[in-house]
């Protein structure tokens, strides 16, 4: 069985500065998905970017990218200039191709003003 | 993006009663549905996957007699708690996926359901 882990659960950023969040996942397949979604206090699930497996070239939106080390199966999500908007719960989430996704326990990001 | 509404956002009934949830992919066809259930602070759970025109497909320890999942269209899937217990009290969160997409859900808003 897949199994995502995210290893912090909770993290702190001053605004403006850049944070990190780990994710590592277990699997035997080799292509496959991987999301980051955020979870604000409204407790919408929110897409915050996806990388495909079969791409070596790291998924980028905006302030948000990823560092996809496929060998080491990691994916940890880089957050720069954060804003107060940013605090939420993150959660790492693997998908199968046309499968059910495994999520991770999630982060809480706090930012400082 | 694609949009997945669901209803009711918040609902109080009382022990011994059921309750239905709609969830709709407003702007797709979804051919599968998931249901998870969420505590505080938790991750999702995922409780079962609807797929439509068939009978949903459950998760290990998911009581199918008690969580009633049924996908009569394309847009809609319905859970339905049946004989709801105080235990029974969470968030429910439906996601949808498009048929050829990159297997990205697209998630309602949740629904809080609170049994007395």
């Amino acid at each position: 069985a897949q199994t995502v882990t995210q290893s912090q659960p909770e993290m702190s950023v001053q605004e403006a500065e850049t944070v990190t969040l780990s994710c590592t996942y277990d699997t035997s397949e080799s292509d496959y998905y991987l999301f980051w979604y955020k979870q604000p206090p409204s407790r919408q699930m929110i897409l915050v970017i996806r990388q495909e497996a079969y791409k070596q070239q790291n998924a980028t939106e905006n302030r948000f990218s990823v560092n996809f080390q496929k060998a080491a199966k990691s994916f940890s999500l880089k957050i720069s200039d954060s804003q107060l908007g940013d605090a939420a719960m993150y959660f790492c989430a693997y998908t199968p191709v046309g499968g059910k996704s495994t999520f991770g326990d999630g982060t809480t990001l706090t930012v400082k003003p | 993006g694609a949009v997945v509404s669901q209803h009711p956002s918040r609902v109080i009934c009382k022990s011994g009663t059921s309750v239905k949830i709609e969830c709709r992919s407003l702007d797709f066809q979804a051919t599968t549905m998931f249901w998870y259930r969420q505590f505080p602070k938790q991750s999702l759970m995922l409780m079962a996957t609807s797929n439509e025109g068939s009978k949903a497909t459950y998760e290990q320890g998911v009581e199918k007699d008690k969580f009633l999942i049924n996908h009569a269209s394309l847009t809609l899937s319905t859970l339905t708690v049946t004989s709801a217990h105080p235990e029974d009290s969470s968030f429910y969160i439906c996601s949808a996926r498009e048929p050829r997409g990159p297997s990205e859900q697209f998630f309602g808003p949740g629904t809080r359901l609170t049994v007395l």
